[in-house]
């Protein structure tokens, strides 16, 4: 049972922005640092972004997160074909002593 | 490179148990917790539970307590995860990954559980 809330969909046209919100409360996002996973079909999850909004080295810097209060973003500038896929937010959560993650994001490019 | 490679597909039969292995390669295993994750097709990715490979302490999520264990073999780098009392509900692609930025992940085990 998925204790971050994502909206189940997001859709734009190459090069558009698209962003993803994760709404959760203040024992997971509000308290610890929110993770972003992008899942390709067939494949593991991949990490996107950490802390909040820091890239790994190999994640294009289209890709940015921010976080407020109890909600965390994720956008994605300069949507491309290669984007569309699932994103998935996590956190720790210190009431549950365990991640938890959102319900799931799937982005088509139009 | 850091990698985690994970064991074959299993079929198993309503009631029994399967263990899963994980084996880390490309880093010093006992420095990150290894985390377990499963996904049923078409659902979302659902948390298990974490264990320290110094310590060996474990946390479960609630829902599987009783019926997880999660343990390792510091001296070949593997982690395992075994569940137990299987039902169809526990069919699903199970994952580990390390750390708390929860990366990398490997590939993926798939459990098929039917009668």
């Amino acid at each position: 049972q998925s204790v971050l809330t994502q909206p189940p969909s997001a859709s734009g046209t190459p090069g558009q922005r698209v962003a993803i919100s994760c709404s959760g409360s203040g024992s997971n996002i509000g308290s610890n640092t929110v993770h972003w996973y992008q899942q390709l079909p067939g494949t593991a999850p991949k990490l996107l972004i950490y802390s909040n909004n820091q890239r790994p080295s190999r994640v294009p810097d289209r890709f940015s997160g921010s976080k407020s209060g109890t909600s965390a973003s994720l956008a994605i500038s300069g949507l491309q074909s290669e984007d569309e896929a699932d994103y998935y937010c996590a956190a720790w959560d210190d009431s549950l002593k365990g991640n938890v993650f959102g319900t799931g994001t799937k982005v088509t490019v139009l | 490179q850091v990698q985690l490679v994970q064991s074959g597909a299993e079929v198993k039969k309503p009631g029994a148990s399967v263990k899963v292995s994980c084996k880390a390669s490309g880093y010093t295993f006992t420095s990150y917790d290894i985390k377990w994750v499963r996904q049923a097709t078409g659902q979302g990715l659902e948390w298990m539970g974490w264990m320290n490979p110094r310590s060996g302490d474990t946390g479960y999520a609630q829902k599987f307590q009783g019926r997880v264990t999660m343990t390792r073999d510091s001296s070949i780098g593997t982690a395992y995860m075994e569940l137990s009392s299987l039902t169809s509900e526990d069919t699903a692609v199970y994952y580990c990954a390390r750390g708390n930025a929860i990366d990398p992940w490997g590939q993926g085990t798939l459990v098929t559980v039917s009668s």
